[in-house]
Parts: structure tokens; sequence; C-alpha cells
């Protein structure tokens, strides 16, 4: 168990929609990813929040936005949903020091 | 821009036997950090190990070692005495302070009885 937790585990949604996907990173994490994992594309970088804050940006397309509350958790929101985002998104934490990197289960996304 | 290269799509071996997965990568920074991930059927993302670049010792975690070449920027994993337990997908990652992980595309592993 890293420590990180992502709800939910599984989501099937339709073309069109929007969800959200929740993180808590491990105690005491300031930083949190995500990332998504899909079949042809590998693990992509999407963005990196530090204490509530935007840090750096990756292929996070523009339908796609994510924040960190003042708790810590973070919220990665997926709208006007397409075929191709169906993935298995991650979240990940890391500490004010650390330089590894903590992911959590993963949130898999159906979009049908 | 950083990149991970893992060369090796697919690699097998047989129980008790060792393995060594390749990957290398290609920064301009000189202080960075580089990471071996593990990714079961279950899709979780499991850390294997980890090497700081100013570490000229190879890092070790029991059956699991490194053999990190900075000057030729080589970073590969070797499994010692192999478990079916290893069967899994293998990313090479790195990161460095201005950068979040960048993984290269894996390495499927198989382990035979």
């Amino acid at each position: 168990d890293s420590g990180v937790t992502q709800t939910p585990k599984h989501l099937i949604t339709a073309t069109g929609q929007r969800v959200t996907l929740r993180c808590s990173p491990r105690s005491g994490d300031l930083s949190v990813y995500w990332y998504q994992q899909s079949l042809d594309q590998g693990l992509q970088f999407l963005i990196q929040y530090y204490n509530g804050e935007e840090r750096a940006k990756g292929n996070i397309l523009e339908r796609f936005s994510a924040q960190q509350f003042p708790d810590l958790h973070s919220e990665l929101n997926l709208s006007s949903l397409e075929l191709g985002d169906s993935a298995l998104y991650f979240c990940a934490s890391s500490g004010n020091r650390g330089h590894t990197i903590y992911f959590g289960e993963g949130s898999w996304l159906t979009v049908v | 821009a950083q990149t991970v290269t893992q060369s090796q799509p697919e690699m097998s071996v047989q129980e008790a036997e060792t393995v060594t997965l390749s990957c290398t990568y290609d920064t301009s920074e000189s202080d960075y950090y580089l990471f071996w991930y593990k990714q079961p059927p279950s899709r979780q993302m499991i850390l294997v190990i980890r090497q700081e670049a100013y570490k000229q010792q190879n890092a070790t975690e029991n059956r699991f070692s490194v053999n990190f070449q900075k000057a030729a920027k080589s970073f590969s994993l070797k499994i010692s005495d192999s478990q079916l337990g290893d069967a899994a997908m293998y990313f090479c990652a790195y990161r460095s302070a201005i950068t979040a992980l960048i993984f290269g595309k894996g390495t499927t592993l198989s382990v035979s009885s």
C-alpha cells in the first residue's frame, strides 16, 4: 500500500459526459501528480500541483483540468469525454524533500 | 528534452535465473534521479529501486540491483534468482528537480518455471 488513495477505482461513462477523479496523497506529501496510461501512449504526465498551486503541466488536454485543495487532496476533471480518453488514470504524490513518487492504484475510465 | 528509452519490449527468464533489463536516457542535467517501477497485471505501479545520479555506488534492494553508467547514460536493472511473482511490466523512469517522472515505454518480463 503506497498510501495514495484514488477514487473511483472503475468508472464507465458515455461520450460527451464529464467525470471527476479524486486523489488523496500520502500523509504529509505536498506534491500531487496525475498520469494517464493508455495502451498505445504509455504513461503520460498530465499535471503536477504543489501545496495547492500548479507546478508543472504536461500533455494535458484543454478538456481536462485539475486542482489541489487546502487539505491537499486533488481532483482531475475530464469533460466532453471521447472514446480515446479511455485509460487508467494514476495519481501520485511525493514529499517536500523526497524525489521518489508514489502511485495510487489508479482509476479505470471507460468511455462508451 | 529528457527522454527515456527501453529497447527491449519483451524479455523472458526462467525461475532462479538472472535477467537484465536495459534502459538509456538522455539529459543535459547533472543532478537527477532514476527509478525502476514494476507494474504487475493488477496495474499497480510499484517502486522497485531508485538511484541518485550523484551517487557512484549502484543501488541494491534485495534481489534487485542496478548498473548505473552515468557517462553512458545507461541504467539497467538486474533481477537475480527470478521468481514467478517478478512477472510484470517494468518501467524505467527519470526525474530531476525541474521535471516530473518521465517514463520509458516499458519491458514486459515473463518468468517460466
